[in-house]
């Protein structure tokens, strides 16, 4: 077990709509990172907060939005789903803004199927 | 920019065998490495990391992986393979100074370990 939690762990909806994942990190873990994974893609980075405040963009559509709650957990917000958003999310957290050296430690993911 | 090939979509080999799985990365700058392994409906997990010191790192579950400078690889290794390290690996990179903190991933390798 990781420390970090996911959820929900699946999700099902249909195109045109909007979801929210939750992820809450490791005590003490002060950032999180977003990541879709899909087959053709491998694993894409999103979305990075620190202590609140966004701090990096990766492939992050316009219709994808987060954000870093006071009590630290974030929220992945997708709206407008297309077929192809349909993949898994990981969050991930690690205790500083830019340690290169520290480990990410992963949630289970939410696998979301957009029908 | 900062990159990551893990040549080789799967790997198979025998229960008992020696097993590879190949990493060869390319960043400006002192390169900081990662494995993490992904079992099925599950999230990424942490093996080992290398910083600085020695090229030889040692981590979890008997994974071990050296890190090569000159050919700029760091591939993953055990002495004997077990069934149950059937799984999806993950390379990453980070780079401190002249790159981006965060992490390039690897599209990944498959890892089938045959009875």
């Amino acid at each position: 077990d990781s420390g970090v939690t996911q959820t929900p762990k699946h999700l099902i909806t249909a195109t045109g709509q909007r979801v929210t994942l939750r992820c809450s990190p490791r005590s003490g873990d002060l950032s999180v990172y977003w990541y879709q994974q899909s087959l053709d893609q491998g694993l894409q980075f999103l979305i990075h907060y620190y202590n609140g405040e966004e701090r990096a963009k990766g492939n992050i559509l316009e219709r994808f939005s987060a954000q870093q709650f006071p009590d630290l957990h974030s929220e992945l917000n997708l709206s407008s789903l297309e077929l192809g958003d349909s993949a898994l999310y990981f969050c991930a957290s690690s205790p500083r803004l830019a340690g290169v050296v520290d480990t990410q430690y992963f949630g289970p993911g939410t696998r979301l199927t957009v029908l | 920019a900062q990159s990551v090939a893990q040549p080789e979509d799967q790997v198979n080999v025998a229960e008992g065998n020696p097993l590879t799985v190949k990493c060869t990365y390319s960043v400006s700058g002192n390169p900081y490495l990662f494995w993490y392994v992904q079992y099925p409906n599950r999230g990424l997990q942490f093996l080992l990391k290398y910083i600085t010191g020695d090229n030889l790192v040692k981590g979890s579950y008997g994974f071990e992986a050296e890190f090569n400078k000159s050919q700029t690889s760091f591939h993953l290794k055990k002495p004997s393979a077990l069934v149950s390290d059937s799984a999806l690996y993950f390379c990453a990179v980070r780079v401190g100074t002249g790159g981006s903190y965060i992490p390039t991933f690897g599209r990944g390798t498959s890892l089938i370990v045959h009875p």
